[in-house]
């Protein structure tokens, strides 16, 4: 069975800190790796997703990913307190195949 | 929302009931998905659709059906709703024409049985 773990938090980052966020997975077989946002009572917002090994960057967001240690992270520079919220990490197989997400870490940026 | 809506958006209804919930997309994108989002499990797909009238089950499919008569709507049904169904569901869509596989999530519907 697939599985994503992430750690649920809460984490405390100082508002202007960079918040790190990490993910493991189970299935070597995973192709797609996604960061999604979901503030209390919303749906998911996607604010991320990677393909391959390596760093992605977009604004205050970075995206790495380790196949080899099948690690996922996100990078958030400049924290600000909108940035509070619970993220969640997702992957996903080739084709058609439905996301398999891990439980979310609850990140509170302190003002 | 990437032009997805959800139908209702809250309904409580009681135990054996059938209840059917729709997702409405117009992005014209190939596939759609349903998830549930209890706490303690996150989100957790329910039936996913990779075109109209080819449908496929998830992880915790029991007790659910789809339907895809059209590319834009994606029923899913509670033949007889128990209080385990109780929970946020919703749906999801990616695969639009050229572009890539992100999946963009509905407003999401907030089902009560009592």
């Amino acid at each position: 069975q697939k599985e994503v773990e992430q750690n649920s938090g809460p984490l405390s980052v100082p508002e202007g800190a960079i918040a790190s966020l990490n993910c493991t997975y189970s299935d070597r077989g995973s192709q797609s790796f996604f960061w999604y946002r979901q503030y209390s009572g919303k749906s998911p917002e996607l604010i991320m997703f990677i393909y391959s090994n390596g760093d992605k960057e977009d604004g205050r967001f970075t995206a790495q990913l380790n196949k080899a240690s099948q690690y996922v992270s996100l990078l958030i520079r400049d924290s600000q307190p909108s940035d509070s919220a619970t993220y969640l990490c997702a992957v996903r197989g080739g084709g058609a195949d439905g996301l398999t997400f891990g439980k979310g870490t609850h990140l509170i940026i302190q003002p | 929302d990437a032009g997805i809506t959800q139908s209702p958006r809250h309904k409580v209804t009681e135990t054996g009931t059938p209840v059917t919930l729709r997702c409405h997309q117009t992005e014209n994108h190939r596939y759609m998905y349903w998830y549930r989002q209890d706490p303690g499990h996150g989100l957790r797909l329910i039936h996913y659709s990779y075109g109209v009238k080819d449908t496929d089950k998830g992880e915790v499919s029991d007790g659910y059906s789809v339907s895809r008569s059209k590319t834009e709507d994606f029923l899913l049904t509670l033949e007889s709703a128990t209080s385990s169904q109780t929970s946020v569901y919703f749906c999801a869509i990616s695969g639009r024409t050229g572009g890539t596989n992100e999946q963009f999530f509905g407003p999401g519907t907030r089902l009560t049985v009592l």
